[in-house]
């Protein structure tokens, strides 16, 4: 079985600083890995995917995250966060062909990230 | 907008009532998933539809009733639901179960059980 755990419920951040939200899996099998974002009131919009290749993977609004398959983690990061940047973010695994959960996403508990002026 | 359209965006229902919700994707996807989303848990997968069937029921109460008549549309049908039962209903699709492009959601039902 799948599972994700999102180290931090909640990150509070000043504008301009660098932010990092940390996401470890386990599985038993090959994973896909996504980071989505949640603004309040709507539904979850993708930032990006780890499916294959090279290990940094960049998404919108200037989110990269890294694949670290040894320590099974995902970590999402952002050099320079904006106001515009505070949501709830989610991490989230599905099994590669041939898994249990194949076809589904098990996403983690979420983090907040709020930043501050 | 999304791709997927969820209606209504609140609801608040007695616990006698019947209501629907209702999902509609124009992406061309093949699965549709409904997902809830509660306070402090992390989202928890409820039914997974592709290509018009039913392939997971995660051990949902038979007070939500699932139905899929068509790719493009998704409804949950709720009946004698509970307070507890309260939350955000997220729908979901994507080109087929297990594509690796992930999900595309919609903005989800506020659902509240009086």
């Amino acid at each position: 079985a799948q599972s994700v755990t999102q180290l931090d419920s909640q990150v509070p951040v000043f504008e301009e600083a660098p932010v990092e939200l940390r996401c470890n899996y386990s599985s038993s099998v090959s994973v896909y890995l996504f980071w989505y974002v949640q603004y309040p009131n709507q539904g979850l919009q993708l930032l990006l995917k780890y499916l294959s290749g090279s290990t940094l993977v960049k998404g919108i609004n200037g989110f990269e995250a890294e694949f670290n398959k040894s320590q099974t983690s995902f970590h999402l990061r952002k050099p320079s966060v904006h106001i515009s940047d505070t949501a709830e973010y989610f991490c989230a695994v599905s099994d590669r062909f041939g898994g249990t959960s194949y076809g589904k996403l098990t996403f983690g508990q979420g983090t907040i990230l709020t930043v501050h002026p | 907008e999304t791709g997927v359209t969820q209606t209504p965006r609140h609801l608040v229902m007695g616990m006698t009532n019947k209501k629907s919700l209702k999902c509609e994707q124009h992406l061309g996807h093949n699965a549709m998933y409904w997902y809830k989303q509660s306070a402090k848990k992390p989202l928890e997968l409820m039914f997974v539809y592709s290509l018009e069937e039913r392939v997971e029921n995660n051990s949902v109460p038979s007070r939500f009733s699932p139905e899929c008549p068509n790719s493009s549309h998704l409804f949950l049908h709720l009946h004698t639901l509970q307070p507890e039962d309260s939350a955000l209903y997220l729908c979901a699709s994507s080109q087929e179960q297990g594509a690796p492009d992930g999900y595309t959601f919609g903005s989800g039902t506020r659902l509240t059980v009086v």
